[in-house]
C-alpha cells in the first residue's frame, strides 16, 4: 500500500521568511496530492493540492510542486505570518471521489514574530 | 462547500463500555466514508472505508470486531468502539468525498477511564 514520508517534523522560521516541507510516496498509482492544515483540536483544512498532470500549482503565498517521476512533492509558503503556526500534513490518493487518502507524519510549524 | 458532522464531538467512558461515534454527510450523499484516528502529536492514520450497503474495509492491524463500522444510509456512517480500554483513547475523525474534495468531519475525542 501507499506509503507518505514528510520532512521535517518540525520547522521553525522568522515572520516574513519562506517556508518548505517536503514528501515522498511510494505507490506510482497515486495521482492526487492535498496539503492541510490542521490547528490543535480542530479537523484539517485543505490548503491546496496538485493532481499528477500538473507539475506545479501557486495560490497566493502558498505552491506546491510534483515530481512524478521522483515521486516527491514539496510546500513552499511564502511571507510567512505568525497564523501560518500549525501542523500541516501532505497525502497522497489514487484520485478524488471515494478513493482513501494516506497521511505524512506531520510538520510543525512555528512563525516567529 | 460540502459539509460533515460528527457526534458527539466528546465522550468520556469507562473501560469496557462501547462507544458510538456518527458521522453525517449534511447536504450531499456520501456512498464511501472513512474512519481516521489521532493520536496526540501524530497523524491521522486511516483505520477503515465505510461503503454505503455493504461490509467495511479495514486497514491493516485494525480489529474489525472491535471497531465496527455501519454505513446503512448514503448520509449516515457510525463507528462503535466495542469493550473500550484506556489505549482506544484518541481523536476519531471520519471524512466524505463532496465536490472532488475531501470533506472532515469536526472529529471526537474519547476518553476512556
Amino acid at each position: 500500500g501507499e506509503n507518505v514520508e514528510q520532512h521535517p517534523s518540525t520547522l521553525s522560521v522568522q515572520e516574513g521568511d519562506s517556508a518548505v516541507i517536503k514528501c515522498t510516496y511510494s505507490d506510482s498509482a497515486s495521482n492526487y496530492f492535498p496539503w492541510y492544515k490542521q490547528e490543535l483540536g480542530k479537523r484539517p483544512q485543505l490548503i491546496i493540492d496538485i493532481r499528477s498532470n500538473v507539475g506545479e500549482k501557486k495560490d497566493q503565498r502558498i505552491a506546491v510542486t510534483l515530481n512524478k517521476t521522483a515521486k516527491h512533492f514539496s510546500l513552499h509558503i511564502t511571507e510567512t505570518q505568525p497564523e501560518d503556526s500549525a501542523v500541516y500534513f501532505c497525502a497522497a490518493s489514487e484520485g478524488t471521489g471515494g478513493f482513501k487518502t494516506i497521511f505524512g507524519a506531520g510538520t510543525r510549524l512555528f512563525v516567529k514574530a | 462547500g460540502a459539509v460533515v458532522s460528527q457526534h458527539p464531538s466528546r465522550v468520556i467512558c469507562k473501560s469496557g463500555t462501547s462507544v458510538k461515534i456518527e458521522c453525517r454527510s449534511l447536504d450531499f450523499q456520501a456512498t464511501t466514508m472513512f474512519w481516521y484516528r489521532q493520536f496526540p502529536k501524530q497523524s491521522l492514520m486511516l483505520m477503515a472505508t465505510s461503503n454505503e450497503g455493504s461490509k467495511a474495509t479495514y486497514e491493516q492491524g485494525v480489529e474489525k470486531d472491535k471497531f465496527l463500522i455501519n454505513h446503512a444510509s448514503l448520509t449516515l456512517s457510525t463507528l462503535t468502539v466495542t469493550s473500550a480500554h484506556p489505549e482506544d483513547s484518541s481523536f476519531y475523525i471520519c471524512s466524505a468525498w463532496g465536490d472532488n474534495e475531501q470533506f472532515f468531519g469536526p472529529g471526537t475525542r474519547l476518553t476512556v477511564l
